[in-house]
């Protein structure tokens, strides 16, 4: 079985500050990894994805992420937050080679004050 | 870009009613997706779809779900008994064929039983 976990629900932050949104997972096998971000009363976007390569993953907004297979982490982060990046982002996984479900984590709400 | 479209944007239903989620996939993908979000909690995979078939359920996906894809373009979700505990929001995603390609998703359509 998969699982993800969010530790942070909420990361209030300042506007043009440096944010970190942790992501790890549990998976007995190799699995494929997503950043999705949610903002207000919309679907979800897809933000960037680790299949294979450089572990070092770019949004074109500027986020970055990064796969850790020892660690078993994909941590989001940005330099320089914008209020307009004010959203809840979510972790995902799935089973490498199909094109199965989604496992989610919690989410983690994301607040850019001014 | 092309986007999936779910109607209706929120829909109350009477407990016990039957409901259908409506959903148009982006049109060159195959692979369709269920997931739903109860209020404060994780989004949680339903069903996947592909050539006409369910390929992948969850515990949830139990005998009161159904899936269809009556017309080449439309996938519906039915609930056929609604319950309370079926209040929640409900997305559809779809995915282009391909291993890795990341499921593109609805704004979604919330569902409140009362």
């Amino acid at each position: 079985a998969q699982s993800v976990t969010q530790l942070d629900s909420q990361v209030p932050v300042f506007e043009e500050a440096p944010v970190e949104l942790r992501c790890n997972y549990s998976s007995s096998v190799s699995v494929y990894l997503f950043w999705y971000v949610q903002y207000p009363n919309q679907g979800l976007q897809l933000l960037l994805k680790y299949l294979s390569g450089s572990t070092l993953v770019e949004s074109i907004n500027g986020f970055e992420a990064e796969f850790n297979k020892s660690q078993t982490s994909f941590h989001l982060r940005k330099p320089s937050v914008h209020i307009s990046d004010t959203a809840e982002y979510f972790c995902a996984v799935r089973t490498r080679g199909s094109q199965g479900n989604l496992i989610f984590g919690k989410g983690t709400k994301l607040s850019v004050k001014p | 870009e092309p986007e999936v479209t779910q109607t209706p944007s929120h829909q109350v239903t009477q407990m016990g009613q039957e409901v259908i989620l409506r959903c148009v996939p982006i049109s060159n993908h195959l692979y369709f997706y269920w997931y739903r979000q109860i209020l404060g909690q994780k989004v949680e995979f339903l069903v996947s779809f592909y050539n006409n078939e369910i390929s992948e359920k969850s515990e949830i996906f139990d005998d009161q779900f159904s899936v269809e894809r009556p017309d080449g373009s439309n996938f519906t979700l039915k609930i056929r008994s609604t319950k309370l505990e079926d209040s929640a929001m409900y997305f559809c995603a779809s995915s282009a064929s391909g291993v890795g390609s990341p499921q593109h998703f609805g704004d979604g359509t919330r569902l409140s039983i009362l």
